[in-house]
């Protein structure tokens, strides 16, 4: 099955900074590549996503961009602030019905 | 903006007792899901439901778990006799027209087994 990582597990960013996010997967027809944001108390949120056949995608401060060569994607934040302070997951998936989940990125910003 | 609801958001129950989960996915959704979160760990995968029946299930979604969607609007988990290790939030989901794509949460039900 897909084994999936993600790195950091924690992040510290001052305000204004950029964070990145990694996230690795396995399985080589996975063809989905979104990114979820989790609040205190709240349930994951999709922010964005991208498909296998686009390399990059953008929606004003976040970005997410593909290699599927090395089988990895990543979230890109810039001018972070202190709303951007969340958990957040990758969850590749081949279309099949069954998702899984990175481990998560803690998301600290320093105001 | 539609939502996904979830009830109770809360859930304290005996071990042993059974407990259903319940939930209002999107309308014109055609994709339905449970996912839990044990306290500060990864999401985790239980079982994905279409066109009326389980499309996958995970090993964890095992004989003391079932799901419904008794009528067009309503989705269920049931969990028969719990144990300690289902202490847990419960995420319900759901997706428009792609299987695993797009995926909506509710806010979750966080279930406590004594």
């Amino acid at each position: 099955g897909e084994n999936v990582e993600q790195h950091p597990s924690t992040l510290s960013v001052q305000e204004g900074d950029s964070a990145v996010i990694k996230c690795t997967y396995s399985d080589s027809a996975s063809n989905y590549f979104p990114w979820y944001k989790q609040e205190l108390g709240k349930g994951p949120q999709l922010i964005i996503d991208i498909r296998s056949n686009v390399g990059e995608k953008k929606d004003q401060r976040i970005a997410v961009t593909l290699n599927k060569t090395a089988k990895h994607f990543s979230l890109h934040i810039t001018e972070t602030q202190p709303e951007d302070s969340a958990v957040y997951f990758c969850a590749p998936n081949t279309g099949g019905f069954k998702t899984i989940f990175g481990a998560g990125t803690r998301l600290f910003v320093k105001a | 903006e539609p939502e996904v609801t979830q009830t109770p958001s809360h859930q304290v129950t005996q071990m042993g007792q059974e407990v259903i989960l319940r939930c209002v996915p999107i309308s014109n959704h055609l994709y339905f899901y449970w996912y839990r979160q044990i306290l500060g760990q990864k999401v985790e995968f239980l079982v994905s439901f279409y066109n009326n029946e389980i499309s996958e299930k995970s090993e964890i979604f095992d004989d003391q778990f079932s799901v419904e969607r008794p009528d067009g609007s309503n989705f269920t988990l049931k969990i028969r006799s719990t144990k300690l290790e289902d202490s847990a939030m419960y995420f319900c989901a759901s997706s428009p027209d792609r299987r695993n794509e797009k995926l909506f949460f509710g806010s979750g039900t966080q279930l406590s087994v004594l």
